[in-house]
């Protein structure tokens, strides 16, 4: 099983300012087949990005994903008060599997 | 607009048995995957099994197998996740969402979840 360690657990960040989320897979994911998602209280979690880089439909572009083999990178290149959440990697080269998050907080 | 819902909360009984759905709208139900995910209280993301409501193909995660039944009626257009025996800690919030087109691949989109407490 594809082990995904997301970090940092949490990222104390102001508005306006740049997140760099990571997530690192224990092999490498195949064909780039990582996707990113992110979940609100109380809200069932949203697809951002699929194939590590593709923005899901409606997905504004400062959300940005990047990486390959076992290293990938979300990025929201300037946060807005709505992107405030807990964000969750996934892979599926090989099965399914999940991170363990990682909690963007206002700072 | 493709839709999943699923069915209410509920609360049962440690050795109680539960069935919840997840019943999807604006595509064709039997040519995509249906998966579940599982979100314990305060915790993160976990994949519990798929199924391909065209043929009832099902997978399961090595975590779930044994523990629950994943199936679908086709006819209604709605999945189902089963437990014959509830413990305490089946607790959680479980999920179901669309998968892209094949067996496993990105989640979208997802039902609203259904909350099932397991207490005595």
């Amino acid at each position: 099983e594809i082990v995904l360690t997301q970090s940092p657990g949490t990222l104390s960040l102001s508005p306006g300012e740049r997140a760099t989320l990571s997530c690192r897979a224990s092999q490498s994911v195949s064909s780039s087949y990582l996707a990113w998602y992110q979940q609100k209280p109380g809200q069932a979690p949203r697809l951002l990005i699929y194939g590590a880089s593709s923005r899901a439909t409606g997905i504004p572009d400062r959300f940005s994903g990047s990486g390959s083999g076992t290293d990938f990178t979300l990025t929201i290149s300037r946060l807005e008060p709505e992107d405030f959440a807990v964000y969750y990697c996934q892979q599926y080269g090989s099965s399914v599997t999940f991170g363990g998050g990682t909690k963007v907080e206002i700072k | 607009e493709v839709q999943l819902v699923q069915s209410g909360a509920e609360v049962k009984k440690p050795g109680e048995s539960l069935k919840i759905s997840c019943k999807g709208s604006g595509y064709s139900f039997t040519s995509y995957w249906i998966g579940w995910v599982r979100q314990m209280p305060g915790k993160g993301l976990e994949w519990m099994g798929i199924i391909y409501p065209g043929d009832s193909d099902t997978r399961y995660s090595p975590s779930f197998q044994g523990q629950v039944t994943i199936s679908a009626d086709k006819s209604i257009s709605t999945a189902y996740l089963q437990w014959s025996s509830l413990k305490a800690s089946d607790t959680a919030m479980y999920y179901c969402a669309r998968l892209s087109g094949y067996d496993y691949s990105w989640f979208d989109p997802w039902g609203q979840g259904t909350l099932v407490t397991v207490s005595s």
